[in-house]
């Protein structure tokens, strides 16, 4: 399996631009996870996904971040307009849920994000 | 208080040494515990599940403890290539700032 893949690996980009990070999860996964990491806040989840519906999108900072999963082997996470505070490092992991086992989440390599 | 608290580091220990990692969490209707590494401008792997007896994979042991709310990590004969941040994660949702790992030969 490829794991999974996230594009682009870096993005750079001017403020108030339209961002749009994709992700391909593990196939045979049903959740899918969107985290953002800084040196500050560390890893903190935006949102999270089950059967390609969002579950729990507390996290998403603000109205700008939208999070969509049309089907169940891809996602975006969208920010518009991007703002310098965006730039981070973009984690998109995915995992198969089930009440009895203890699941792990297997992570994309990220993009990095620079927000000028 | 935050959701998952670690100590930050660094640990800097000699090769051979045996290390412990701490982490406290504040949700006590948390199921699900994770052990990841993440090496420097990486992504996150996991090291090992933490389950509710307790499991041992090689060099590393993990323990939960329910009643006080804290999970541990023991690397024991530390190897220069466990040299990495290691992030505490209660259910997926909430990872700790991780515990930054420097084995020195």
């Amino acid at each position: 399996d490829a794991g999974v893949i996230q594009s682009p690996r870096h993005e750079v980009t001017e403020m108030g631009q339209e961002v749009t990070l994709r992700c391909k999860p593990i196939s045979g996964h049903n959740s899918l996870f969107w985290y953002r990491q800084t040196m500050m806040r560390g890893l903190e989840l935006l949102i999270y996904f089950n059967n390609n519906v969002p579950i729990d999108d507390s996290g998403m900072p603000e109205d700008r971040f939208s999070a969509k999963m049309p089907n169940a082997s891809f996602s975006t996470l969208k920010i518009q307009p991007s703002e310098p505070r965006d730039s981070a490092v973009y984690f998109c992991a995915s995992s198969f849920f089930s009440f009895v086992l203890n699941t792990e989440a297997f992570f994309g390599q990220g993009t990095r994000l620079t927000v000028v | 208080r935050k959701e998952v608290e670690q100590d930050p580091g660094p640990f800097n220990v000699p090769e051979g040494a045996t290390v412990a990692f701490n982490c406290t969490y504040s949700n006590s209707a948390s199921q699900s515990f994770f052990w990841y590494r993440q090496d420097c401008r990486k992504e996150p792997k996991l090291l090992m599940s933490v389950y509710s007896s307790g499991n041992e994979d090689g060099r590393f042991t993990a323990q939960l403890n329910r009643a006080s709310q804290y999970i541990s990590l023991l690397i024991r004969d530390s190897k220069l290539s466990d040299s990495a941040t290691y992030l505490c994660v209660v259910t997926l949702r909430t990872f700790g700032t991780g515990t930054k790992l420097q084995v020195i030969p």
